[in-house]
């Protein structure tokens, strides 16, 4: 079945750190891959998402590559901002159940 | 455009007791998508409607149900309470088979004691 694997967390950083979660998936077929952030007492925020290999998602500094080689949609920002701070969920979808499918989350906190 | 609207936003429940959660998708969505996120287990995929039927349905007991209106909106039941159903419960909606992606609203954070 399919699966989303993100890093252990949370992490914190200082602000204006670079930043990277790493993602990796198991999928049948040919996934479409998302970043979603949920700041403290809120619902889930599309960030960026990609749907074929090679595709990079990009949205508010962030960015994230869809590697088929290595299956993995690793999230990266050059610069991190207190109000980056939230849970940070990868998640994929593939057309056979159209159900997204989350992995963990991982919680970023940024100081300033 | 309005977004994932959501009712109530919290509510606390006695174990064994019925609960009844409500959505309603952006104007245009025909699916809706039901997430649990329970402390400490992440986001579990409950259930989805699209078009009045139930298309796909998670890993629950038969307690949890619902059920999608004429209008798209949709209801969540849970009967039986117990005290691990404490969770946010997330509804999201899509266009179609959602391959852009969900819209979530801020949920209905559910405290059963």
């Amino acid at each position: 079945g399919n699966s989303v694997t993100q890093m252990e967390g949370p992490v914190t950083l200082s602000e204006e750190a670079f930043l990277t979660i790493n993602c990796t998936y198991t999928a049948t077929g040919y996934p479409s891959l998302f970043w979603y952030v949920q700041y403290p007492g809120e619902g889930l925020q599309l960030l960026l998402k990609a749907t074929k290999a090679d595709d990079k998602g990009s949205n508010k500094g962030f960015e994230a590559t869809y590697r088929k080689e290595t299956t993995s949609f690793h999230l990266e920002k050059g610069s991190v901002q207190v109000s980056d701070s939230a849970v940070y969920f990868c998640a994929l979808l593939t057309g056979a159940n159209s159900k997204l499918t989350f992995g963990k989350g991982i919680t970023l906190s940024v100081r300033p | 455009e309005a977004g994932v609207t959501q009712s109530p936003t919290h509510l606390i429940k006695t174990r064994g007791q019925q609960v009844t959660l409500r959505c309603s998708p952006i104007s245009g969505h025909t699916s809706v998508y039901w997430y649990q996120q329970a402390l400490g287990l992440g986001l579990q995929f409950l259930l989805w409607y699209d078009e009045g039927e139930e298309r796909n349905r998670g890993n629950f007991p038969p307690r949890f149900s619902g059920r999608q209106f004429p209008n798209y909106s949709s209801e969540l039941n849970v009967n039986a309470l117990e005290l691990e159903d404490s969770a946010l419960y997330l509804c999201a909606s899509s266009l179609g088979a959602g391959t852009s992606g969900y819209t979530f609203g801020s949920g209905t954070r559910l405290t059963v004691v």
